[in-house]
């Protein structure tokens, strides 16, 4: 069983959509981060958070650390939030190394 | 503009040829971090440096070799490439101490033939 799940897997939304991805994982965590990889391959860190709730523009992420549970929501979605979403908690050992769910690819239609 | 500098973007290779991908961060960063990324998977980690002159294995470092050359720089080495090492390779770097936010660079496509 992989320690980082997201789902859904793929997910495709129409212009001005609420969207609500999800995570969830099974080991003591520090951390949490929503990362964003675009169709050219990079990589930008998004969020990161140990509790509660945090915005930025459209995005909100969220984390509840009991349910072991986060969801990124996007509101009023747009083609250009087309990416694959990833979720990657760092654990709560010395090293402290992310661990990466599959990501979750958005596709939002005009 | 500060980041993650990483280089080669592409690079072919033939079995049993040697490369290494170059990795530089000028944000001050102590902790550096190699990870591949394959279809269907998520990013793994090959190997880290959590701090300048100390390197250590992640889950998948087999094959690889890692020199963290001063706080700058951290490069990975395929001394004999095999196809098993086609993947996009990411280079990162992040602050280990308290919560801290990691920063990527662009990635590095590699196929080995």
């Amino acid at each position: 069983k992989n320690e980082v799940e997201q789902s859904p897997q793929n997910l495709t939304a129409q212009e001005g959509e609420f969207i609500t991805i999800n995570c969830s994982y099974s080991v003591g965590i520090s951390a949490l981060h929503w990362l964003q990889q675009h169709p050219g391959g990079g990589i930008v860190s998004l969020f990161m958070l140990s509790s509660g709730k945090k915005k930025h523009g459209r995005l909100i992420a969220t984390i509840n650390i009991q349910e072991k549970h986060s969801s990124l929501h996007i509101t009023a979605s747009h083609p250009r939030d087309s990416a694959v979403y990833i979720c990657a908690v760092r654990s709560g050992g010395s090293q402290g190394n992310l661990i990466f769910g599959k990501g979750t690819k958005l596709s939002v239609k005009p | 503009n500060a980041g993650v500098t990483q280089t080669p973007k592409f690079q072919v290779l033939k079995t049993g040829q040697s490369m290494t991908l170059q990795c530089a961060q000028d944000m001050n960063h102590n902790s550096m971090y190699w990870y591949r990324q394959d279809p269907g998977m998520g990013l793994r980690l090959i190997y880290y440096s959590a701090s300048e002159g100390t390197t250590d294995k992640g889950e998948v470092p087999n094959g690889y070799n890692v020199s963290r050359l001063n706080k700058r720089e951290f490069s990975l080495r395929l001394e004999s490439a095999a196809p098993s090492q086609t993947s996009v390779y990411f280079c990162a770097s992040g602050v280990r101490t308290g919560i801290y936010g990691y920063t990527f660079g662009s990635g590095t496509r590699l196929t080995v033939v």
